[in-house]
């Protein structure tokens, strides 16, 4: 069965940096697009950034534009997020989500998260 | 890169039928069949209910439906039971290339 786990979360401070990472099981990883998404405490869903099965396409919100980059290792299995210049906004649970098919922005697939804290 | 509008909460008793919309544009909602609906209880990773507009993943019950006309796209939870108390959350593709989410319903059964 399909199985999304991400690692690397924690507190950072301010203008810090972390890599979140997010193994991946069950399917064809590189046939599948692979997007992040984020929740802030007590807030709503914030679509972050996707990255085509080559790993050739990226998009990002305007959010997080310049300062967080997406990336994959089809050999590994595994979705990655570098985050630089953190800002206290950027504190959220992060999520890895697979997409349905293609580029669909339908997500059937999620981990169980990863939380970053952004604080001095 | 404006989040979707959806009210913040509904309710309804068990057995009422309750619908949630989700307005969006012509650069996103109605330019675009790729509207999803997740469900979200409390702790818990979002789950997808509805695809493509009006299409139930296999395993999601049948009251649970998809709609939309021009930039606003319909939940509507059917014969609500008390399992259905979550938060629910639109989404669509947009001309950008990007994905938005709407900000969010709290489903309440009374």
């Amino acid at each position: 069965q399909v199985q999304l786990v991400e690692s690397g979360g924690g507190l950072v401070k301010p203008g810090g940096s972390l890599r979140l990472s997010c193994a991946a099981s069950g399917f064809t990883f590189s046939d599948y697009y692979m997007s992040w998404i984020r929740q802030a405490p007590g807030k709503g869903l914030e679509w972050v950034s996707y990255i085509s099965g080559s790993g050739s396409t990226t998009h990002y919100a305007d959010s997080v534009k310049g300062r967080l980059t997406i990336s994959r290792d089809n050999a590994k299995n595994s979705l990655y997020l570098q985050m630089n210049s953190l800002r206290v906004e950027d504190t959220a649970v992060y999520y890895c989500a697979r997409d349905h098919k293609g580029r669909s922005g339908s997500y059937p697939y999620w981990g169980q998260g990863t939380l970053v804290t952004v604080s001095s | 890169q404006s989040a979707l509008t959806q009210p913040p909460s509904v309710s309804g008793s068990p057995g009422q039928s309750v619908t949630i919309s989700c307005t969006g544009t012509s650069s996103d909602v109605g330019s675009y069949n790729r509207v999803s609906w997740y469900q979200q209880p409390p702790g818990t990773a979002p789950k997808l209910m509805i695809y493509e507009v009006s299409n139930r993943p296999s395993g999601v019950p049948d009251h649970f439906s998809g709609s939309k006309s021009g930039n606003t796209a319909s939940l509507t939870i059917s014969g609500l039971q008390a399992e259905d108390e979550a938060d629910y959350y639109c989404s669509s593709y947009t001309s950008s290339g990007t994905v938005v989410f709407g900000g969010g319903t709290k489903l309440t059964v009374l």
